[in-house]
């Protein structure tokens, strides 16, 4: 059974820095791109980031370039997401997830609020 | 880069069929993958593509496309199915992904 576990978020500061994991179990970590969605409170889902199996290629969306950054540690079968420059327009739930086979697979979420 | 456009609300009547329909240009593309979103959950893929439902998923969810648009068909709503539903691909470009605003499903 696939299980994306995220952890990290809490209540940080405007300007601060915050990083999220996501802990990864029940299927081959490093044969499956991965993916940061986030979701502000009462709003829709929005992509934030993806990195490939080996992490040598990451996108963003334009409003977090240059504040996030994604990695993962194949190793340790572990997707993160370090988060600098931290604004209010940040606070949301953060979910991790990837696409196995032809499911696609969630996280339960971290929520990072961002106080001004 | 690309955007999918829902209509906000929709509402049914118990038992009834609906469609929920999504908009965008990389659909041309891409196909579409929609998810169910209850209140204080993590969303739930219930169809991908024109019928890949993952188990558990009843039947009664069915996917179809044509161009731009992307639908989504429930077949018999039952009060379980209220909630938002996100259309969902990748972006034009292949290398992000790409949401619906979600609609929100009432079923009456």
């Amino acid at each position: 059974e696939v299980q994306l576990v995220e952890s990290g978020g809490g209540l940080v500061q405007s300007g601060g820095s915050l990083r999220l994991s996501c802990a990864a179990s029940g299927f081959t970590f490093s044969s499956f791109w991965m993916t940061w969605v986030r979701q502000a409170p009462g709003k829709g889902l929005e992509w934030v980031a993806n990195i490939k199996e080996d992490g040598s290629e990451k996108y963003y969306v334009d409003s977090v370039e240059g504040r996030f950054t994604i990695s993962r540690d194949n190793a340790e079968n572990s997707l993160y997401l370090q988060m600098n420059s931290l604004r209010a327009e940040d606070t949301a739930v953060y979910y991790c997830a990837t696409i196995v086979g032809a499911t696609t697979e969630w996280g339960q979420g971290t929520l990072v609020t961002v106080s001004s | 880069s690309s955007e999918l456009t829902q209509d906000p609300t929709v509402s049914v009547a118990l038992g009834q069929a609906v469609r929920i329909t999504c908009q965008g240009d990389s659909l041309r593309t891409y196909s579409a993958s929609w998810y169910q979103q209850k209140p204080g959950q993590a969303p739930l893929l219930v169809i991908s593509g024109q019928d890949n439902r993952p188990s558990g998923i009843p039947d009664r969810f069915s996917a179809s496309s044509s161009g731009n648009t992307a639908s989504l068909t429930i077949t018999g709503a039952q009060a379980e199915d209220e909630a938002d539903y996100y259309c969902h691909s990748r972006d034009s470009s292949a290398q992000s992904w790409v949401f619906g605003g979600g609609t929100k499903l009432t079923v009456l």
